[in-house]
């Protein structure tokens, strides 16, 4: 497809399991990002990849939670030892790349922690 | 002081109606600014970029006041299908990062 694409679409998983979501940017978008938004809330900036290489990691939460990218292409978001607050929807986004280029979101990661 | 600002609403207005939003910014460095559209459980998604001179996507119409540090958002002529949450977007200069604001919902009211 022409847009970012990630996966899964929903996820529900018990606390204390590990979950992984991916992203698919953009074919070309050599920049990455990993946003956060819990339920009625604002994004909250997690973590930014250009190319394969992660110059950002300060929204990260905590330890628990990790993201790789391979190939300058796929990215994967992993959480670890889930807890509910990390009930929220997960958004990737990608762009050109360049200071000032539009980014563009994928339909998100809805992740419930029961 | 968060790094971007918004007045969070709602700003309920009649069809037809027009309405301004306002969103500061605390660095004064920032050097790209956008506008998204949020509607409810989507993603967000670019309503217009904004420009030193100001510029104008029918009906709407984005400012920056880089003295006062804030940009501004127009809509005129308000339809049903404006009712969104409206985000403001910085980037300040030497990063990378797009830093949102918590949006402003507006529902235009038949």
């Amino acid at each position: 497809g022409a847009g970012v694409s990630q996966s899964p679409s929903n996820k529900v998983t018990e606390k204390g399991k590990d979950v992984e979501l991916r992203c698919d940017p953009i074919s070309g978008h050599t920049a990455l990002y990993w946003y956060r938004q819990s339920l009625g809330q604002g994004l909250e900036f997690l973590i930014y990849f250009q190319g394969n290489s992660a110059p950002d990691k300060s929204g990260l939460p905590s330890d628990r939670f990790s993201a790789e990218r391979t190939g300058g292409s796929v990215s994967t978001l992993t959480i670890q030892r889930t807890q509910q607050e990390d009930s929220a929807v997960y958004l990737c986004a990608s762009s050109l790349g360049s200071a000032g280029n539009t980014i563009y979101f994928g339909e998100g990661s809805w992740l419930t922690v029961v | 002081r968060k790094e971007v600002e918004q007045d969070p609403g709602p700003f309920n207005v009649p069809e037809g109606a027009t309405v301004a939003f306002n969103c500061t910014y605390s660095n004064s460095a920032s050097q790209s600014f956008f506008w998204y559209r949020q509607d409810c459980r989507k993603e967000p998604k670019l309503l217009m970029s904004v420009y030193s001179s100001g510029n104008e996507d029918g009906r709407f119409t984005a400012q920056l006041n880089r003295a006062s540090q804030y940009i501004s958002l127009l809509i005129r002529d308000s339809k049903l299908s404006d009712s969104a949450t409206y985000l403001c977007v910085v980037t300040p200069s030497g990063t990378y990062k797009y830093i949102f604001g918590t949006g402003t919902r507006l529902k235009v009211l038949a």
